[in-house]
């Protein structure tokens, strides 16, 4: 059982390239989620998702787009690259948006 | 607007000690809190999640605790190991439609054998 799998786990981009952030669980859940972490702000959700076909934003999803297709994979995908993007990204899954998530091992960013 | 906090950011302990993590919010209308870890390099684990109707919730050596009236809850750890060593997060779910988690910045602790 692989849990959340995440990939590529480091990226360097230049400013204004785009990119997808991958993201795969294998465990039936519907609800899955990016966040990303930065040092002394936290970890902050970008953009969530109920079940396939379903997506919302959070709190910081200016830059990001995602997608839904199937209920296994979730990818982040960043537009135009921008240095304030630099930061660690985790993706989480759960049954249901009230149950503990689970997270992948990261993926970390950095835009030059 | 809910806050969390954490306190402190740091704590170094020696092997054996039970000790208590701490962890503040703004608003007690929440749902649940969690208390998660983070190993370096690494994603979160959940360790427990405690609803609003409970008071504690336990697994193993760890037992966190809820008390809405003061926003605070706790994290024992007891007989703690160099394996505790991480980052520990706690992070609370407002009662809104949208049962958004907010997050601690986390308490890194050492324990040193």
């Amino acid at each position: 059982n692989a849990g959340v799998t995440q990939t590529p786990k480091f990226q360097v981009l230049k400013t204004g390239q785009s990119m997808t952030l991958q993201c795969a669980q294998d465990m039936n859940h519907e609800y899955m989620s990016w966040y990303r972490q930065d040092p002394g702000m936290g970890l902050r959700l970008i953009h969530y998702s109920v079940g396939a076909g379903i997506t919302d934003q959070g709190e910081v999803p200016n830059g990001y787009n995602v997608s839904r297709s199937t209920t296994e994979d979730f990818p982040l995908r960043l537009l135009s690259a921008a240095p304030s993007q630099t930061s660690v990204y985790f993706c989480a899954s759960s049954y249901d948006r009230y149950q503990p998530q689970h997270f992948g091992d990261g993926t970390r960013l950095s835009i030059l | 607007k809910q806050e969390v906090t954490q306190i402190p950011a740091a704590l170094s302990v020696p092997e054996g000690e039970n000790l208590v993590l701490n962890c503040s919010f703004t608003d007690s209308a929440i749902y649940n809190l969690q208390w998660f870890r983070q190993d370096p390099g690494k994603g979160l684990t959940s360790l427990l999640l405690i609803q609003s109707s409970q008071r504690e919730q336990t697994s193993g050596r760890l037992n966190a605790s809820l008390d809405k009236s003061s926003g605070r809850s706790t994290l024992y750890i007891a007989a703690s190991q160099p394996g505790d060593s991480a980052t520990y997060l706690c992070a609370a779910s407002n009662a809104g439609n949208n049962r958004k988690l907010i997050w601690g910045l986390g308490t890194s602790l050492a324990v040193n054998p």
